[in-house]
């Protein structure tokens, strides 16, 4: 069965305070992992796609990217609409379907 | 473009009763795809639709079913409601079946008393 565990749970930061989000997976045949953001209320909004170890990719301050076994979203000098809730998901190649962490909740303090 | 729309955006439900919840995806996506998201559990897949079929289904009871029309619309049902049935309800579209991205709708907020 596919799992994804992220960490931390939650985390606080200062604005400007650069961080790194984990998420850690275990697939049966990796074909995609997936990066959302998720405000209060709101469904989650895309932010990236990787497909093989070794890919990174970068978006304004944030940048993800991907390992056999994990995958990092490493935000840079944070501002504080960067505060949302981060969620990671993996779709295998058995299971044909997203299955999502439990997501970590970023908090940035002006 | 316009981006996925579900509606309605809130529902209050009775225990036993059932319930309807449409979703309109982006114009060209042909998948759609129903999450059930809960604090306790995060976000769970529910089924997906693709061309009419269903492609995939998760693990939720019988109570739980979905359409797609020929217009890529799709909807999901919920019968016989329980409390544990309260959640936000979403919608996913994306252009195709697999590992595509996945464009969410604000989604349903479903209560049950």
């Amino acid at each position: 069965e596919d799992q994804v565990t992220q960490s931390p749970e939650a985390l606080r930061l200062q604005e400007g305070e650069s961080s790194s989000l984990n998420c850690s997976y275990t697939v049966s045949g990796l074909r995609g992992l997936f990066w959302y953001r998720q405000d209060p209320g709101k469904g989650p909004e895309f932010l990236f796609t990787l497909y093989s170890a070794g890919e990174e990719k970068e978006k304004e301050r944030l940048k993800a990217t991907l390992t056999k076994k994990e995958s990092f979203l490493h935000i840079t000098a944070p501002k504080p609409e960067d505060s949302a809730t981060y969620l990671c998901a993996v779709f295998g190649q058995g299971a044909q379907k997203l299955v999502f962490g439990q997501g970590t909740r970023l908090t940035i303090n002006p | 473009k316009a981006g996925v729309t579900q509606t309605p955006r809130y529902l209050i439900k009775t225990r036993g009763q059932q319930v309807t919840l449409s979703c309109s995806p982006i114009s060209g996506h042909r998948s759609v795809s129903w999450y059930q998201q809960t604090p306790g559990q995060g976000l769970q897949f529910l089924f997906e639709y693709f061309s009419e079929t269903q492609r995939n289904k998760g693990n939720f009871p019988g109570r739980f079913s979905g359409r797609q029309f020929s217009n890529s619309r799709s909807e999901m049902n919920v019968s016989t409601l329980e409390l544990g049935d309260s959640a936000l309800y979403l919608c996913a579209s994306s252009a195709g079946t697999g590992p595509y991205e996945q464009y969410f709708g604000p989604g349903t907020r479903l209560t049950v008393t």
